[in-house]
Order: structure tokens, then C-alpha cells, then sequence
């Protein structure tokens, strides 16, 4: 089955840097890649998504890029907030299957 | 208007306890799903259900029994709770298909067995 793998496990960054969240998948035919984020006691959330048929997503300061080759894609925050503190989560599925999700990555965002 | 409710919220209770946990979603979505979250922050898929049918068992031990009355709601039964039980349920639904399009996840419940 899938196997997702994220780095890194945690990730200081101070206020206004950018933050770059890797993760690679197994499966070739997996075609869709959300990214969550997940606020301390609260639900994850969906905050960008990409298909396998796009490389690159912008949303704000947030985006997502895909190399389907290399079966890799990242989360990149720009202009980082306090508000972007989270454990974020990337997953990837090939449509039939549920989402299979990395191991999270702690960010931390200090003012 | 909560799109995906699970109640309750916390839950303690003994170990050989059984326990439920319910799901709805109002969202009209056909797919639900039941993932764990330990105490690593760990996502794993449980269980899956598109229109009330069981799609995915992912290893899960047969003390837990998912049910699905209809495509609204996904409930979880637990039978004779072991201390690595403990930890937060969410349970999730989605429109199209399985994997692709965003989940909503319910709020959780965390599960501690004492």
C-alpha cells in the first residue's frame, strides 16, 4: 500500500520566513495530494490541494508543488505568522483508496 | 450548522469497558471514514464507508465494529478496551470517491482507558 513520509518532524521559523514542509509517497498511481493543518485540540483542516495533473498551486501565502517523478511534493508558507503555528499533515491518495498521511510536522512560528 | 458531529467529545472508562462513539455529516457526502490519531499525532485509516457499504478494513482488531445506519451516519463500537486504545477518534466524510477531493473531519473524541 501507500506509504507517505514527511520532514521535518519539527520546524522553528521566526515571524516573516519562510517555512518548507517535504514529503514523498510510494505508490505511482497515487493522483491527489491535500495538505492539513491541525491547531493544538482541534480538527485538521484542509488548507491546499494539488492533482497529480498540476505542479504547482498558489493560494495566498501558501503553495504546493509537485514532482510526480521524483514522487515528492512540498508545503511551502511565505511571510510565516504567529497564526501559521500548527502540526501540518501532507497525504496523498490515488483516488479509490483513503488518504494514507504523513507523520506531521510540528511548526512553530516565534514573533 | 456542524458539518461532521461526533459525540461524545471525551471519553474515559475501564479497561473491558465497551463503548460507542457516533458520527454524522449533513454535508450529503457518500463516503465516511474512522482514522486514529495516537498519542504522536499519528493519522491511521480504521475504516472506510461509501453509501453504507464497508470498503476498508485497514488491520483493524474485530473488538471494533463500525455501523452504518445510512450514508449520514457512522458510528463505532468498541468491545473490551485495552490501555492502547487510548487516543483521539476522528471520524471524516468526503464527497467524491475515497481519496480525491477535501475531508471534513469531526472534531474528535479522545478515548483515555484507565
Amino acid at each position: 500500500g501507500e506509504n507517505v513520509e514527511q520532514h521535518p518532524s519539527t520546524l522553528s521559523v521566526q515571524e516573516g520566513d519562510s517555512a518548507v514542509i517535504k514529503c514523498t509517497y510510494s505508490d505511482s498511481a497515487s493522483n491527489y495530494f491535500p495538505w492539513y493543518k491541525q491547531e493544538l485540540g482541534k480538527r485538521p483542516q484542509l488548507i491546499i490541494d494539488i492533482r497529480s495533473n498540476v505542479g504547482e498551486k498558489k493560494d495566498q501565502r501558501i503553495a504546493v508543488t509537485l514532482n510526480k517523478t521524483a514522487k515528492h511534493f512540498s508545503l511551502h508558507i511565505t511571510e510565516t505568522q504567529p497564526e501559521d503555528s500548527a502540526v501540518y499533515f501532507c497525504a496523498a491518495s490515488k483516488g479509490n483508496t483513503p488518504l494514507v498521511f504523513g507523520k506531521g510536522t510540528r511548526l512553530s512560528v516565534i514573533a | 450548522d456542524t458539518a461532521v458531529s461526533q459525540t461524545p467529545k471525551y471519553l474515559v472508562t475501564q479497561m473491558g469497558n465497551d463503548k460507542s462513539i457516533k458520527c454524522e455529516q449533513n454535508l450529503g457526502h457518500d463516503t465516511m471514514y474512522w482514522y486514529k490519531q495516537d498519542s504522536k499525532k499519528f493519522l491511521k485509516i480504521m475504516f472506510s464507508y461509501n453509501n453504507k457499504e464497508l470498503i476498508i478494513n485497514e488491520t483493524v482488531p474485530n473488538r471494533f465494529s463500525p455501523k452504518s445506519p445510512d450514508k449520514a451516519h457512522l458510528n463505532l463500537h468498541i468491545n473490551s478496551l485495552e490501555l492502547g486504545d487510548s487516543a483521539v477518534y476522528f471520524c471524516a466524510s468526503s464527497q467524491a470517491g475515497q481519496g480525491v477531493g477535501g475531508y471534513t473531519f469531526g472534531s474528535g473524541t479522545r478515548l483515555t482507558v484507565v
